[in-house]
């Protein structure tokens, strides 16, 4: 297995535009997680999903962060609009509960 | 505030030499899971433990967990530098499924 892949593993862009960060979770594991990470606040749980139903969504930011999973293969976190506190490097993880999580190599956000 | 915080934030050793992290938490846990991130990288699961059990080993590792005192340690004997990374542990509380992350101890093994 290829293990949690996400997409763009470097993204930088400018105050007010719209980031997408994609996540495609290991077959067959069943729950999925966003968190971000920042030297400030450490790891933080965004969101997760168990079976593609978002679950706790109390750790999204505010209004301007996103979150779907359209089917068990793909996951989305959208920031928009971004601003530069947003810049951060965002994990996604999948695992089949309730077991470990296996996490992806990270998005690395800059905004300017 | 962070469910497990970790003791002592920075670790630096030489290279043969034992290290030891601590974690603590506040709730009452199903398990605990300890991972590590290299720079760079993604975090990597290394070891689980039940909330029944009271030591675990996998190869150099080796967690212990003392309910009473709301504490796990990680020991892992006999270092190499390419032990040099991040340790976390995460604990998860009834529901099973959201881990809670801790601050995270920084071990340097030197050569």
């Amino acid at each position: 297995d290829a293990g949690v892949i996400q997409s763009p593993r470097h993204e930088v862009t400018e105050m007010g535009q719209e980031v997408t960060l994609r996540c495609k979770p290991i077959s067959g594991h069943n729950s999925l997680f966003w968190y971000r990470q920042t030297m400030m606040r450490g790891l933080e749980l965004l969101i997760y999903f168990n079976n593609n139903v978002p679950i706790d969504d109390s750790g999204m930011p505010e209004d301007r962060f996103s979150a779907k999973m359209p089917n068990a293969s793909f996951s989305t976190l959208k920031i928009q609009p971004s601003e530069p506190r947003d810049s951060a490097v965002y994990f996604c993880a999948s695992s089949l509960q309730p077991r470990e999580q296996y996490f992806g190599p990270g998005t690395r956000l800059t905004v300017t | 505030s962070q469910q497990g915080e970790e003791d002592p934030q920075a670790l630096s050793i030489q290279e043969g030499e034992n290290a030891t992290m601590n974690c603590s938490y506040k709730t009452s846990i199903n398990n605990l899971q300890w991972y590590r991130q290299n720079s760079g990288r993604g975090l990597v699961h290394l070891i689980l433990i039940r909330s029944n059990e009271r030591e675990e080993h996998s190869g150099r590792l080796r967690v212990t967990l003392d309910t009473s005192k709301k504490s796990s340690s990680l020991l892992i004997t006999a270092s190499r530098a390419a032990d040099t990374a991040s340790y976390f542990c995460a604990t998860d509380s009834s529901s099973g499924s959201r881990l809670t992350f801790g601050e995270g101890t920084q071990l340097t093994v030197n050569p």
